[in-house]
């Protein structure tokens, strides 16, 4: 069965680093395009980044341009979340997804990963 | 960036009630619109893609529909296990985008 296992949350100080992983199983992780979503704490969902099954493309959002950087390495099935100059903005569960196919829907989640930015 | 307007907010309704949610783009979107379910604490769960094709074993007192700007999802006949939180998604253009959530409560 597909699952998908976030890690790499803390509590990080604003301005610092914090890179998240996500462990892929249970399906064919190269040929699946693969996204962060982040939910702030009583809030709704926001996308975050997409990366194109080989990694040939990847989107970011407007608030996270230039900051994050999203990476796969599709010998070990896990997806990355590079978060550099963090915010108290950015404090929220990060979620990893599976798109069905490229440019498509995302139907498996993670169970989500809590990043707080605090000093 | 295209802007997903969910309503209502927030709803209260019986067990055994239909439900009705509606999903608003502000530019067209063609089919490319989802519904997702988020319990407390949990991920959220997808339900429905392509405006109106649900997903592996989603039951079927859910379904979507519309297409263009306005789509909707019903719940046929609610259950307890339907009190979630829903939310749309455009996957027409990046970014995706999300509805603000509609809360689905026991009256």
């Amino acid at each position: 069965q597909v699952q998908l296992v976030e890690s790499g949350g803390g509590v990080v100080q604003p301005g610092r680093s914090l890179r998240l992983s996500c462990a892929a199983s249970g399906f064919t992780f190269s040929s699946s395009g693969m996204h962060w979503v982040r939910q702030a704490p009583g809030k709704g969902l926001e996308w975050v980044a997409v990366i194109w099954y080989d990694g040939s493309n990847k989107y970011y959002a407007d608030s996270v341009k230039g900051r994050f950087t999203i990476s796969r390495d599709n010998s070990k099935n896990t997806l990355y979340l590079q978060m550099n100059s963090l915010r108290a903005e950015d404090t929220a569960v990060y979620y990893c997804a599976r798109d069905m196919w490229v440019r498509g829907p995302s139907d498996y989640w993670g169970q989500g990963t809590l990043v707080t930015v605090s000093s | 960036d295209i802007q997903m307007t969910q309503s209502p907010s927030s709803l209260s309704a019986s067990v055994g009630d239909r439900v009705t949610i509606t999903c608003r783009a502000s530019q067209g979107i063609s089919n490319y619109l989802a519904w997702f379910q988020q319990k407390p604490g949990k991920a959220p769960k997808s339900l429905i893609y392509a405006a109106s094709s649900l997903q592996s074993g989603v039951p079927s007192k859910f379904s979507g529909s519309g297409s263009g700007t306005d789509f909707t999802l019903t719940i046929s006949s609610l259950q307890p296990e339907d009190f979630a939180t829903y939310f749309c998604q455009q996957y027409n253009t990046y970014p995706w985008t999300f509805g603000q959530g509609t809360k689905v409560q026991i009256k």
